[in-house]
């Protein structure tokens, strides 16, 4: 079956631009994550739903982060005003049930801040 | 605070040449360990989960095991298509659901 796919694949950004990015989750599933990786490094939790509820977003570095997922399906993460720090690969993540099982992972969108 | 440290961060192998990852973890009760593999450019594809200290699983030729500091990953006569870099991650008790990753052992397997 379908897995998470994310859009757009890349994105370059110039510094102070807004940017989008959307995740697909797998059909039905509950929760649904998003996550930051740096290069080298393993990702980084930002926030988490389960259905259209925000329960987590502990892991947003700053209020220019936001993310929504207003009908328990497709999410999207917004970055307002841009800065080169944000550039990192975004990860979305979704998950069948709402703990203690694997998260699946689509493959990610890489933002550029110019 | 969950953590997770994973070594080495490097691994060279020549084909058929066995070794191990290893993943050390400190959580607040471990809900489940997880392994994944993540090639150039694609996102982390699921191996393992393991629960509790004893545990053992099996694919291929992977095999991880797990304790109650550390979990290792063993590959047995790996070949090419092996190379990727292995994320070991950890959901505790604490953390609300997500999992909190290492940074990762990138392994290249040389024919």
């Amino acid at each position: 079956g379908a897995g998470v796919s994310q859009s757009p694949r890349y994105k370059v950004a110039k510094r102070g631009q807004d940017v989008a990015l959307r995740c697909d989750p797998i059909s039905g599933h509950v929760s649904l994550f998003w996550y930051q990786q740096a290069l080298g490094q393993g990702p980084e939790f930002l926030t988490y739903f389960q259905n259209e509820a925000q329960l987590d977003k502990s892991g947003l570095p700053s209020d220019r982060f936001f993310a929504e997922r207003p009908e328990g399906s497709v999410s999207t993460l917004k970055i307002q005003r841009t800065q080169q720090e944000d550039s990192a690969v975004y990860l979305c993540a979704s998950r069948p049930g709402t703990s203690g099982t694997e998260q699946y992972f689509g493959p990610g969108t890489r933002l550029t801040v110019t | 605070e969950d953590q997770v440290t994973q070594s080495p961060e490097a691994l060279r192998l020549q084909e058929g040449e066995s070794s191990s990852l290893n993943c050390s973890y400190t959580v607040s009760g471990l809900r489940g360990l997880f392994w994944y593999r993540q090639d150039p450019g694609k996102g982390p594809e699921f191996l393992f989960t393991l629960y509790s200290a004893g545990e053992e699983k099996e694919k291929e030729r992977l095999k991880a095991t797990l304790t109650k500091k550390e979990s290792f990953l063993h590959i047995t006569a790996p070949k090419p298509e092996d190379s990727a870099t292995y994320l070991c991650a950890v959901q505790g008790e604490g953390s609300a659901r997500q999992l909190t990753f290492g940074s990762g052992t990138q392994l290249t397997v040389l024919p």
